[in-house]
């Protein structure tokens, strides 16, 4: 398995603009996590997903942010309208119930100008 | 409510010296815990957790249940070791995990 698969890896766009951050996790794995890491929060978390339903949003910052998981295998992050405090790296994470690690992807690095 | 607590964002050593990085938690139930690390630009990556009781690149962690701590420890720190480094708890269920707001450890040579 090639791990957890984010897309793309580095995004730049203007304030204003809808951003869409993509992740696939490992085959298998049932709970998918979505991370925003910035030097002065550390690493957030921001929407976690079990057996594709979303469980707890309580992370998410506000209505501009929203997350889906339509299948095991996939799931979006849209910013829609995206603003300069949202630049951040944004991390996927997936884990199995039978598997107590969770497993990272390598982030999508996001510059809103 | 469940918070892991990282009280240090940046630790400086020299090469050789120990190094503790500290973490403290709040759970209600059996917390299970990890050390995550984060070297530049790369994803995070478990570095060990607790039920395995296992050192791990020279480093070592103990859960201490009544401090409500999981330091990590090396007793002589390497320059490879300079990361980021994150304390995480997950729910009994292992199905929801928190995170610590990192410490950045330098080591200098």
């Amino acid at each position: 398995d090639a791990g957890v698969i984010q897309s793309p890896r580095h995004e730049v766009t203007e304030m204003g603009q809808e951003v869409t951050l993509r992740c696939k996790p490992i085959s298998g794995h049932n709970s998918l996590f979505w991370y925003r890491q910035t030097m002065m929060r550390g690493l957030e978390l921001l929407i976690y997903f079990n057996n594709n339903v979303p469980i707890d949003d309580s992370g998410m910052p506000e209505d501009r942010f929203s997350a889906k998981m339509p299948n095991a295998s996939f799931s979006t992050l849209k910013i829609q309208p995206s603003e300069p405090r949202d630049s951040a790296v944004y991390f996927c994470a997936s884990s199995s119930d039978r598997n107590t690690e969770a497993f990272f992807g390598q982030g999508t690095r996001l510059t809103v100008v | 409510a469940q918070r892991v607590t990282q009280p240090e964002k940046l630790l400086s050593v020299f090469k050789g010296a120990p190094v503790e990085l500290k973490c403290n938690y709040s759970y209600s139930g059996s917390p299970e815990l990890f050390w995550y690390v984060q070297y530049s630009r790369q994803r995070l990556q478990l570095l060990l957790r607790h039920i395995s009781r296992e050192s791990i690149k020279g480093f070592t962690a103990d859960l201490n249940k009544g401090e409500t701590s999981f330091h990590l420890k090396k007793p002589f720190a390497q320059e490879e070791d300079s990361a980021m480094y994150y304390c995480a708890l997950s729910s009994y269920n292992f199905n929801k995990f928190y995170f610590g707001s990192g410490t950045k450890l330098n080591v200098k040579p």
